[in-house]
C-alpha cells in the first residue's frame, strides 16, 4: 500500500469496554511496531513484531493489552476491560528491514475511554 | 535503556530566521539517533537519521543535526525556516543492538511566525 493505515481514526469506548486497533503496515514490511502517545508526550514503546514473531512486548501497560499479528501483515492491538488512563494515540509503525533505521507511521487512533 | 531529553517544548520564530531544536540522550550503549517530524493530522515522518560515519547528517526540507557523542547531544538545525516547518519535532534514540524499540523525546513545537 502507500503508506501504514491505521482504523478506526477515533474510538470512543466506554470504562470497561473491550476495543480492537487495526494496523495495515506497507506491503512487505517485516518490522511491525506499536506505540502509545499521550497527549503532550512523545510515542512510548508497546511492543514489536518481525513477521508473526511478537519478538518484544515489553512496554505493554498490563495484561489488558494484547496484540497480534498472525500472518505477518495486519496486525491488531486489543484492549480489554479499558480504563481512562488507556486514552491515547496509539500509533504503528513498519520498517522493511528488521531493526528501526526508519520507521513509516500510521496517522494513529485516537482512543477516548469515558 | 536509554532516554532523552527536549529541552524545549515550544519554539516560536519568524520566517526566515535560523533555528536549532536541543535534544540530549542517555545511554550506556551505542545508539542511533533520530529526528522525526509530525505535521498537523498526519503520522510521524523521519527527517534525518544518524547511524555511523560523518556526526553531521542532513535531512529532507533542508534539516541538519550534529551528533556530539562527549556532550551526548543530537541537536537539530535549519539556517532558514519556511511556515511550512511548523509541526512537532521529535528526538529518538535507539540502541545498536539488542532491543529494537526507539525511545522518544517529549517532543519540541517549532512555530514560525509569518
Amino acid at each position: 500500500g502507500a503508506g501504514v493505515s491505521q482504523s478506526p481514526r477515533y474510538k470512543v469506548a466506554k470504562r470497561g469496554q473491550d476495543v480492537a486497533l487495526r494496523c495495515d503496515p506497507i506491503s512487505g514490511h517485516v518490522s511491525l511496531f506499536w506505540y502509545q502517545q499521550a497527549l503532550g508526550q512523545g510515542p512510548e514503546f508497546l511492543t514489536y513484531f518481525q513477521n508473526e514473531a511478537q519478538l518484544d512486548k515489553s512496554g505493554l501497560p498490563s495484561d489488558r493489552f494484547f496484540a497480534e499479528r498472525p500472518e505477518g501483515s495486519v496486525s491488531t492491538l486489543k484492549i480489554q476491560r479499558t480504563q481512562q488512563e488507556d486514552s491515547a494515540v496509539y500509533l504503528c509503525a513498519s520498517s522493511l528491514s528488521p531493526r528501526n533505521e526508519k520507521l513509516f507511521f500510521g496517522s494513529g487512533t485516537q482512543l477516548s475511554v469515558l | 535503556a536509554q532516554s532523552v531529553t527536549q529541552l524545549d517544548s515550544q519554539v516560536p520564530v519568524f520566517e526566515e530566521a535560523p533555528v536549532e531544536l536541543r535534544c540530549n540522550y542517555s545511554s550506556s550503549v551505542s545508539v542511533y539517533l533520530f529526528w522525526y517530524v509530525q505535521y498537523p493530522n498526519q503520522g510521524l515522518q523521519l527527517l534525518l537519521k544518524y547511524l555511523s560515519g560523518s556526526t553531521l547528517v542532513k535531512g529532507i526540507n533542508g534539516f541538519e543535526a550534529e551528533f556530539n557523542k562527549s556532550q551526548t547531544s543530537f541537536h537539530l538545525r535549519k539556517p532558514s525556516v519556511h511556515i511550512s516547518d511548523t509541526a512537532e519535532y521529535f528526538c529518538a534514540v535507539s540502541a545498536l543492538t539488542g532491543a529494537n524499540n526507539l525511545f522518544f523525546g517529549t517532543g519540541t513545537r517549532l512555530t514560525v511566525i509569518p
